[in-house]
């Protein structure tokens, strides 16, 4: 087990474009998390999945944010006509979900809108 | 809403002395957990220590312990015999219901040989 894998690490991006990242948990961790933060701040949660489902949706997540877990593997999430607002790191975590508390991270996807 | 408040943004310790990094937090919940961790530069968050908060023996993890004070809805960690690999930023988070983190602004710390 590798741990929690992100891709990109970083993303360059003209704003108005569209980007897409993607994160790998742990193997049979159920639960899945997408976090923001921007410099100087501590994570902030955006969204996160039971599986295939998408539990729950921060108000941080406009329209333009969607996310996806197919198959309750891997999950993406895009962001639509960016913004530079957007820039920051965006982090995924995953965690066995059953009572399990802990959350494993990854490394995290610095965005950079110009 | 719960809140996390971590008011130190920065600490420096002399290595193989002690730190104790602050935390408060705001809740209306009874059942919940408290977390530690720490995100060395360009490196992902690991988890430090976790304290639930039905329990109220303080928990430790060799070097790190807490003093979790639930009335006061205080939760701050001691970092003993520090070293220069402790070096990092340290954020606080709260945790109940759906498992999701509200996590405090951090505060760096810089352990100085």
């Amino acid at each position: 087990d590798t741990g929690v894998s992100q891709n990109p690490r970083h993303k360059i991006t003209k704003r108005g474009q569209n980007v897409t990242f993607r994160c790998d948990p742990i193997s049979e961790h159920n639960r899945l998390y997408w976090y923001r933060q921007t410099l100087g701040q501590g994570p902030e949660f955006l969204t996160y999945f039971q599986n295939e489902a998408q539990l729950e949706k921060s108000r941080l997540l406009s329209d333009r944010f969607s996310a996806e877990r197919p198959k309750g593997s891997f999950s993406t999430l895009e962001i639509q006509r960016t913004e530079q607002g957007d820039s920051a790191m965006y982090l995924c975590a995953s965690s066995l979900g059953m009572g399990d508390t802990e959350a494993f991270f990854g490394q995290g996807t610095r965005l950079t809108v110009v | 809403a719960q809140t996390v408040t971590q008011s130190q943004p920065e600490m420096s310790v002399q290595e193989a002395e002690t730190v104790t990094l602050s935390c408060t937090y705001d809740t209306s919940e009874s059942n919940y957990y408290l977390f530690w961790y720490k995100q060395p530069p360009s490196r992902q968050m690991i988890l430090v220590i976790r304290q639930e908060a039905y329990k109220q023996q303080n928990a430790t993890e060799n070097r790190f312990s807490v003093n979790f004070q639930k009335a006061a809805k205080s939760f701050s960690l001691k970092i003993s015999d520090s070293q220069l690999g402790d070096t990092a930023m340290y954020f606080c988070a709260y945790q109940s219901g759906t498992y999701k983190y509200i996590f405090g602004t951090g505060t760096r710390l810089k352990v100085l040989a």
